[in-house]
């Protein structure tokens, strides 16, 4: 079964720093990928950035970038230079090529102090 | 950009009646799409996945006969939740995955469903 994990409800950092969102995920299919996706109050989901399970390398968006440990089943996100509109929710989610499903963590919220 | 348009955004049924969401992506075929549930400041659960032309799966704890959901066309998914209750108020949204691009998901702007 797909479960994502995210064991931080609430994050908060101060603008122009650094936070990182943790998340974990179990699956035992070896085709999946992994996603942050951003929720404003407007509720509009809004994608952050993906990474694929066979890629090695991190990916990274502008400030946004992802540490992706395969083995420790972890994706975490980090955003640096943290900006006021970065203030949302924030959901880790995991789909694979057999399940065909998307599936969501818990969710942070993140506040950004002035 | 893949834009996927979901109407109502929001709507206030009383108990007893039927409410119909659709969800229509606009300028790409979606072969698959998702509806999820989102209670106030908690996850998106999955509700059930739709492919255009069959009936939809359905997740666990998930009353099908209460959510009715109906993919007939590639750009159109409808959720209609019959004999709604107080308890059916929740946020829906719906997702459409790009046909051919097995990880490309766009999500509809959300349905508000209130039921009095």
């Amino acid at each position: 079964a797909q479960t994502v994990t995210q064991s931080q409800p609430e994050m908060s950092v101060q603008e122009a720093e650094t936070v990182t969102l943790s998340c974990t995920y179990d699956t035992s299919e070896s085709d999946y990928y992994l996603f942050w996706y951003k929720q404003p109050p407007s509720r509009q989901m809004i994608l952050v950035i993906r990474q694929e399970a066979y890629k090695q390398q991190n990916a990274t968006e502008n400030r946004f970038s992802v540490n992706f440990q395969k083995a420790a089943k972890s994706f975490s996100l980090k955003i640096s230079d943290s900006q006021l509109g970065d203030a949302a929710m924030y959901f880790c989610a995991e789909t694979s090529y057999n399940t065909d499903k998307l599936i969501f963590g818990t969710g942070t919220r993140l506040q950004v102090f002035p | 950009g893949a834009v996927v348009s979901q109407h109502p955004s929001w709507v206030i049924c009383k108990s007893g009646t039927s409410v119909k969401i659709e969800c229509r992506s606009l300028d790409f075929q979606a072969t698959t799409m998702f509806w999820y549930r989102q209670f106030p400041k908690q996850s998106l659960m999955l509700m059930a996945t739709s492919n255009e032309g069959s009936k939809a799966t359905y997740e666990q704890g998930v009353e099908k006969d209460k959510f009715l959901i109906n993919h007939a066309s590639l750009t159109l998914s409808t959720l209609t939740v019959t004999s709604a209750h107080p308890e059916d108020s929740s946020f829906y949204i719906c997702s459409a995955r790009l046909s051919g691009n097995r990880y490309g998901y766009t999500f509809g702007s959300g349905t508000r469903l209130t039921v009095v």
